[in-house]
Parts: structure tokens; C-alpha cells; sequence
């Protein structure tokens, strides 16, 4: 079953502002991950948080983890027109056969 | 130079045939997989190799069969293709099997069935 929820399922901003996207998960992890998928690309790795971590900071990136809401969110700052793409967070399930379950993504259009 | 390539990056053919997907990576990582991604965008694991060992292998049809000749290489074989197979299908790779390391994505293989 899906464990990653994105929230909202699409969200258009004005270039420079802010861009914040969130994600619940169900059961517990090892790590959260975020992708980038642009168009027609596959996905990109952005960045990942380990469970026992509460921020980090990777560019204009900030993502948060609270594993007792198990929720996360995804913060991208000064938003420039090539940010418009989809982004999907991915849990990775503890063990060492541990697999990634990604959410339905969210659909981020910055105009300019 | 491409770090995960996948071929043919389109593929259209008619319902009932056998096709192959094939996939390279060139990072010297462990651990391959195959996923699907429908045209919601859900992405969905289907398998995954490590060291040419099958270690996941999701409820997916057995017509689906994976195939690693080293661990450099994982092709996916599809028989008697069916109109819900149409998907994206991507391959990705690991430096380790566990623990929910870093994956890098091919660039998908579009499979339309007519």
C-alpha cells in the first residue's frame, strides 16, 4: 500500500516566492527522501533525512522530519521558474532489504 | 555520460507480444531496480537486484521476468503484453542493497500497448 501522502497535489506560485510541500507517512522509516521529476526525466534525488534528524539544508532546499506526526515537509525558497517540475518524497522502510515507497507527488508550476 | 541509461526510451507495439527493456549503469553501484509509473505518476517498485541476486520481488505478474547478467546490467522482459502494461517504466540503481540508499534513475522507457 502507498505509505507517502504529498500534499496539495499542485501548487502555482509567482517566481521568488516560497514553494512548501508536505508528506505523511504511515509506518516507520529509516529515512525520507525527496525527488525531482521534470517532464518527461526521470527522478532526481534532492536530498534526504535520516529518522533521528529534524532539519537539513541543502541550497535553497530545507526539508523538515517530525516522526511523531510522521510528517515531513519540503521548503524551496526564492522559486525560479526552473523549479516547475514534480516532486515526490519516498520512505525507505527499516531493515536491510529496505525499499523505497514513493507518494503520488505534487505538481509544482512557478511562473515567471 | 549517462550514469543510468535505459533503452529504448519509447516502445509501442500490439497486445500479445514479448518485448525486452534493457538498462545500464555505469556508477559501479550494487543494487538495481525496476519500477512502474502509471499515468497518475504513482511510481511503484517491481523488483530490485543486488550483486545479480533477486532480493525484492513485488506481487507483479509473472510475465514480467527480470534478468541480471552482472551487476552492471538489469533487463526486463515482458511477455504477452497487455493494455494495462502502458507505462513508464523506470530503472534506478543503489550503491548499497539496504537502509534506503540514494537511488539514480534511468530516464524511463514509455511502453504503449495497442
Amino acid at each position: 500500500s502507498q505509505q507517502g501522502e504529498e500534499d496539495p497535489q499542485a501548487l502555482s506560485i509567482q517566481e521568488g516566492e516560497n514553494a512548501t510541500m508536505n508528506c505523511s507517512y504511515k509506518t516507520s522509516i529509516n529515512n525520507l527522501q525527496w525527488y525531482r521529476q521534470n517532464s518527461g526525466r526521470g527522478l532526481v534525488h534532492l536530498i534526504l533525512i535520516r529518522s533521528n534528524e529534524r532539519e537539513k539544508h541543502s541550497g535553497r532546499l530545507r526539508v523538515t522530519l517530525d516522526t511523531s506526526k510522521k510528517s515531513s515537509s519540503l521548503l524551496i525558497t526564492a522559486s525560479r521558474a526552473a523549479d516547475t517540475a514534480s516532486y515526490f518524497c519516498a520512505t525507505a522502510s527499516p531493515g536491510a532489504n529496505s525499499k523505497l515507497t514513493f507518494g503520488k507527488g505534487i505538481t509544482l508550476s512557478v511562473r515567471p | 555520460d549517462t550514469a543510468v541509461s535505459q533503452t529504448p526510451k519509447y516502445l509501442v507495439t500490439q497486445m500479445g507480444n514479448d518485448k525486452s527493456i534493457k538498462c545500464e549503469q555505469n556508477l559501479g553501484h550494487d543494487t538495481m531496480y525496476w519500477y512502474k509509473q502509471d499515468s497518475k505518476k504513482f511510481l511503484k517498485i517491481m523488483f530490485s537486484y543486488n550483486n545479480k541476486e533477486l532480493i525484492i520481488n513485488e506481487t507483479v505478474p509473472n510475465r514480467f521476468s527480470p534478468k541480471s547478467p552482472d551487476k552492471a546490467h538489469l533487463n526486463l522482459h515482458i511477455n504477452s503484453l497487455e493494455l494495462g502494461d502502458s507505462a513508464v517504466y523506470f530503472c534506478a540503481s543503489s550503491r548499497l542493497a539496504g537502509f534506503g540508499d540514494t537511488q539514480y534513475f534511468g530516464p524511463g522507457t514509455r511502453l504503449t500497448v495497442l
